[in-house]
């Protein structure tokens, strides 16, 4: 399968302060990346859907000026946790989608951020 | 009522045994289905997909589709302690739109 990767792996911030989450295509070019946040024992929820060169679009009750993300290229998009606090700590995995030539669009995760916020 | 429905567990699965894993979904005109597998801490890992009726087979996995009943299913045969996950139900609900919903997953214990 599609190689994705995340960085960091995870980190630990005061109250307030901001943390960039960077997803990256290793093999294959993503035009469209996606970010999700898992709490503990919850499933996935999708955050946004964000696509190369285009503004990305957002979930319902997701605020847009909290998450910024940025997809300035077709293997990188980030996310930006703005002035988090620890309400915001919990796992943030990006997933790339990989178009399918003679079947269906797939999505490969990366591994995953674990964000805590004291 | 959820749009993707599965039985949270734990299922607990002797080894060898086949396990078996179920999902239903509520929107009838979903094209695309997905099972995927994450370990405690860990991220999801794709299993296989299906979009047609029928059975498909990869390995010891066979992913099966019933449109009609809107449910789809994944098996595991010679169960492993190895295949101890949770499971992920993941669909495409609108067609030409990329979104996955996901299933809030069934956690899947197998006995040595």
């Amino acid at each position: 399968g599609a190689v994705v990767s995340q960085h960091p792996s995870r980190v630990i911030c005061k109250s307030g302060t901001s943390v960039k989450i960077e997803c990256r295509s290793l093999d294959f070019q993503a035009t469209t990346m996606f970010w999700y946040r898992q709490f503990p024992k919850q499933s996935l929820m999708l955050m946004a859907t964000s696509n190369e060169g285009s503004k990305a679009t957002y979930e319902q009750g997701v605020e847009k000026d909290k998450f910024l993300i940025n997809h300035a290229s077709l293997t990188l998009s980030t996310l930006t946790v703005t002035s988090a606090h620890p309400e915001d700590s919990s796992f943030y995995i990006c997933s790339a989608r990989v178009q399918g030539r003679t079947s269906t669009d797939t999505q490969y995760f990366g591994p995953g951020t674990r964000l805590t916020v004291l | 009522q959820k749009e993707v429905e599965q039985n949270s567990g734990p299922l607990s699965v002797p080894e060898g045994a086949i396990a078996s894993l179920n999902c239903t979904y509520s929107d009838r005109g979903s094209q695309s289905f997905f099972w995927y597998r994450q370990y405690s801490g860990k991220s999801p890992e794709l299993i296989m997909f299906i979009y047609s009726n029928g059975d498909k087979e990869d390995g010891r996995f066979t992913a099966q589709l019933n449109k009609a009943s809107q449910y789809v299913s994944l098996l595991i045969r010679d169960s492993q302690p190895s295949d101890s996950a949770t499971y992920l139900c993941a669909v495409n609900i609108n067609f030409g739109n990329e979104k996955l919903t996901f299933g809030t997953g069934t956690r899947l214990t197998i006995i040595p």
